[in-house]
């Protein structure tokens, strides 16, 4: 199976700042890993992913970066806004894990005005 | 395009009783998979279906079933509520699969009296 552990379960940064949300997991096998972002009252909405044979993928103000040798896997945000605010969620698949996606605690981000 | 609704939005009930809950997901996607929130254990994943079978589950106790029909509509029964099903419960769609960017839709709040 799959054991995912967040680092920090809140983090609150300035308005502008960068964020970096943090991610272990257990299994080397794992091969696809997302990014959520969930606000309140409704679901989890996808960001960004990267497979395993990469270690770094870039979307518009977020950056996924995975690191296969000591399992870790983080999320930067660029010039956090307000509107960025919501729990932040990693999740993991892997073929020779389950067949299934696992979740991490999640990081409430709060972003200060 | 529509994003994936569930129905209904907001349930309760006692112990003892069942409930079925229903997903339809984005048109064209073929798989749907279902997932129970709360805030003690997270995000876990119940089970997942394409093209009306299940092709993976998670751990959790056969009072948790669901099904798929021909227009990739899925609905969850949960038999016997316990307590600790008190959740929300929400479901994703996806083209080809769990390894494919899951779209979760709004969830159901279930609370058991």
């Amino acid at each position: 199976g799959e054991n995912v552990g967040l680092h920090l379960p809140t983090l609150s940064v300035q308005e502008g700042d960068n964020s970096i949300i943090n991610c272990a997991y257990s299994n080397s096998a794992s091969d696809y890993f997302i990014w959520y972002k969930q606000e309140s009252g409704k679901g989890p909405q996808f960001i960004i992913d990267i497979r395993s044979n990469m270690d770094k993928r870039q979307g518009q103000r977020v950056t996924v970066l995975l690191n296969k040798t000591v399992k870790h896997l983080s999320l930067q945000i660029a010039a956090t806004q307000p509107g960025d605010s919501a729990v932040y969620f990693c999740a993991i698949y892997g073929e020779t894990s389950g067949s299934r996606l696992t979740f991490g605690e999640g990081t409430q981000l709060t972003v200060n005005p | 395009k529509a994003g994936v609704t569930q129905t209904p939005r907001y349930l309760i009930k006692t112990r003892g009783q069942q409930v079925t809950l229903s997903c339809s997901p984005i048109s064209g996607h073929r798989s749907v998979s279902w997932y129970q929130q709360t805030p003690g254990q997270g995000l876990q994943f119940l089970f997942e279906y394409f093209s009306e079978t299940q092709r993976n589950k998670g751990n959790f106790p056969g009072r948790f079933s669901g099904r798929q029909f021909s227009n990739s509509r899925s609905e969850m029964n949960v038999s016997t509520l316990e307590l600790g099903d008190s959740a929300l419960y929400l479901c994703a769609s996806s083209l080809g699969g769990l390894a494919d960017t899951q779209y979760f839709g709004p969830g159901t709040r279930l609370t058991v009296l």
